[in-house]
């Protein structure tokens, strides 16, 4: 049983440069979250999503988009990386009003 | 105001001291509380929940007091292994739904 699983786990991205990270989870979970955390700061909720097919901008959606076009999938996509965006990125997933969340084990992105 | 604060410490106690950890929270309609420990460039985990009347999990007693809006995590008996970041989360209304906001985390160092 993996539980959430987050590739890659690390990245170098010059600007401008697309990509997408992917969260997998096996545990059949309705609600996945995309979070980032910088030092200093909170995890902060980029966008999640409450089931297939749904996704919903958080704290801080600017940047980014998402999709979940799987239950068990929920891609982020970085369209224009910028410096701004260098951070730790972690997946999360719980079984809907349940607690706690599940998270992956992060992405380590730097966009030089 | 920050939603969530914490203090970020570090704190560096000796083996076998007791610590406790405090978190504010601005919105009295929070409806659940948490802490996660994070350590160093691994996944937040969930430590234990906080309940109203206060709960116990071995040497982890977490308390909550809405009258002030603040939960506490008191660790007794310290032990090397406890080094890490604590996580204060607070879950309650907000735009859309239900909020999730991550304290930005207290640090520990239990030294021998």
């Amino acid at each position: 049983n993996a539980g959430v699983t987050q590739t890659p786990k690390f990245r170098v991205l010059k600007t401008g440069q697309s990509m997408t990270l992917l969260c997998a989870q096996d545990m059949n979970h309705e609600y996945m979250y995309w979070y980032r955390q910088d030092p200093g700061m909170g995890l902060r909720l980029i966008h999640y999503s409450v089931g297939e097919g749904t996704t919903a901008k958080g704290e801080v959606p600017d940047g980014y988009n998402v999709s979940r076009l799987k239950k068990q999938n929920f891609l982020l996509g970085l369209e224009s990386a910028a410096p701004s965006q260098t951070s730790v990125y972690f997946c999360a997933s719980k079984d809907g009003a349940q607690w706690p969340q599940h998270f992956g084990d992060g992405t380590r992105l730097s966009i030089l | 105001r920050k939603e969530v604060e914490q203090d970020p410490g570090p704190f560096n106690v000796p083996e076998g001291a007791t610590v406790a950890f405090n978190c504010t929270y601005s919105n009295s309609a929070s409806q659940s509380f948490f802490w996660y420990r994070q350590d160093c460039r691994k996944e937040p985990k969930l430590l234990m929940s906080v309940y109203s009347s206060g709960n116990e999990d071995g040497r982890f007693t977490a308390q909550l007091n809405r009258a002030s809006q603040y939960i506490s995590l008191l660790i007794r008996d310290s032990k090397l292994s406890d080094s890490a970041t604590y996580l204060c989360v607070v879950n309650g209304p907000g735009t859309g739904g239900f909020k999730t906001i991550f304290g930005a985390g207290t640090r520990l160092f239990v030294k021998a």
